[in-house]
């Protein structure tokens, strides 16, 4: 059975500070990673998708590696801002129709 | 633009009472899911529909049910809630399933508040 973990489960950083929030997972055989941001009390918003075929995805400030065989993907946050203060999911795809999630790590930025 | 919509955002209900929480998508995706996330817990599936094909989760229970009468809805109804259903329930959709670039979306969430 899959099962996702992410370390660490909080983090507070000072604001500028790059950062990187860890995610592994038991079963290699996954079509895609995604990550995703969670504000208290909110929805989940999609930041970034990785295929299990690519090994980084970028957008903006956001970094995400992918190393299916050893089960582990991190997403690399530059120059960190308060606003960037939430929690961040990582799920991924097995071969049918589901995410499974990790527990998340929670992010503080200190202005 | 938001593409996912749940309705309402706050939903109180009383303990055994039923309710129905609702999913809207714009994005015309065949796949929508609901999801039940509890405090600090990673959200978990309880069901989701490709097109008009249920699939249940197994461990999901009895009271637990959901509808989805076209493209563009589906409906969570709780039968009797429990203190234990409190939660966030989270509606999803993609435009596939098992794609690798299928990206999955979700609404705002739903907070179910059982009294």
């Amino acid at each position: 059975k899959q099962e996702v973990t992410q370390i660490p489960a909080a983090l507070s950083v000072p604001e500028g500070e790059n950062l990187v929030l860890n995610c592994s997972f038991t079963d290699s055989a996954i079509y895609n990673l995604q990550w995703f941001r969670q504000d208290p009390g909110k929805g989940l918003t999609s930041l970034l998708l990785i295929q299990s075929s690519q090994r980084e995805q970028t957008s903006g400030r956001l970094n995400a590696s992918l190393d299916k065989s050893s089960g582990r993907s991190t997403l690399y946050i530059a120059a960190s801002q308060p606003g960037d203060s939430a929690t961040y999911l990582c799920a991924v795809t097995p071969g049918a129709n589901n995410l499974f999630f990790g527990t998340g790590t929670r992010l503080t930025v200190i202005p | 633009d938001a593409m996912v919509i749940q309705n309402p955002r706050y939903q109180v209900t009383q303990f055994g009472k039923p309710v129905t929480l609702s999913c809207s998508q714009t994005l015309n995706h065949n796949v929508m899911y609901w999801y039940q996330q509890k405090s600090s817990q990673a959200p978990k599936l309880l069901f989701h529909y490709y097109d008009k094909d249920f699939n249940n989760e197994a461990d999901t229970p009895d009271n637990f049910q959901s509808r989805r009468p076209n493209t563009s809805f589906c409906f969570l109804d709780i039968r009797s809630p429990g203190l234990g259903d409190a939660a966030m329930y989270l509606c999803a959709t993609s435009r596939d399933r098992t794609a690798m670039n299928t990206e999955a979306f979700f609404g705002q969430g739903t907070r179910l508040t059982v009294v």
